[in-house]
């Protein structure tokens, strides 16, 4: 079993559409999550910290099951720009070993 | 926010010869710079975690003596790739951590490698 899962993807929406992203982990210890987006053939960015009540900012929600180690990323009113991969990170606890998940495509088109 | 550098954004070489890849942390000082590598369609991999003035640690399967890494202060840290082979071509990407920051990461812009 790979330390984070995602859904395999990609995803086709249409604008304005809601989507939402599922992602587990295996390592209970694990303490921090987030989210962060990646560019075709750009460096990856921090989207969000997810906590374990929740965190939300503007078009974009987090949530974090502890109990069944489990992540996920709604993103709501879905635009053209929102196209791109995004990725679970969740650090495996012990120290700053941080695991990326292998990501989810995201496209959304006119 | 935190700004991470690298340099060469990208580099074309020859197989056998040697690249050196520099990631620098501009506006803070860095405890843990990351080495990863990401080949097309895939995702980052992690290669090597850097605290400034001891050794790295490779993860499973990435040869230290292939890939030289040296973080000699808290703001720079370099990746060489010794006799690089066209499997060696991919997006080597550096990040960066601080205390303050938790476990936040803080991306450079990445490095692509293509050797012929």
């Amino acid at each position: 079993r790979k330390e984070v899962e995602q859904d395999p993807g990609p995803f086709n929406v249409p604008e304005g559409a809601t989507v939402a992203f599922n992602c587990t982990y295996s390592n209970s210890a694990s303490q921090s999550f987030f989210w962060y987006r990646q560019d075709c053939r750009k460096e990856p960015k921090l989207l969000m910290s997810v906590y374990s009540s929740g965190n939300e900012d503007g078009r974009f929600t987090a949530q974090l099951n502890r109990a069944s180690q489990y992540i996920s990323l709604l993103i709501r009113d879905s635009k053209l720009s929102d196209s791109a991969t995004y990725l679970c990170v969740v650090n495996g606890g012990g120290g700053f070993k941080t695991i990326f998940g292998a990501g989810t495509r995201l496209f959304v088109k006119a | 926010g935190a700004v991470v550098s690298q340099h060469p954004s990208w580099v074309i070489c020859k197989s056998g010869t040697s690249v050196k890849i520099e990631c620098r942390s501009l506006d803070f000082q860095a405890t843990t710079m990351f080495w990863y590598r990401q080949f097309p369609k895939q995702s980052l991999m992690l290669m090597a975690t850097s605290n400034e003035g001891s050794k790295a640690t490779y993860e499973q399967g990435v040869e230290k003596d292939k890939f030289l890494i040296n973080h000699a202060s808290l703001t720079l840290s370099t990746l060489t790739v010794t006799s690089a082979h066209p499997e060696d071509s991919s997006f080597y990407i550096c990040s960066a951590t601080f205390l303050a920051g938790g476990y936040e990461q803080y991306f450079g812009p990445g490095t692509r490698l293509t050797v012929t």
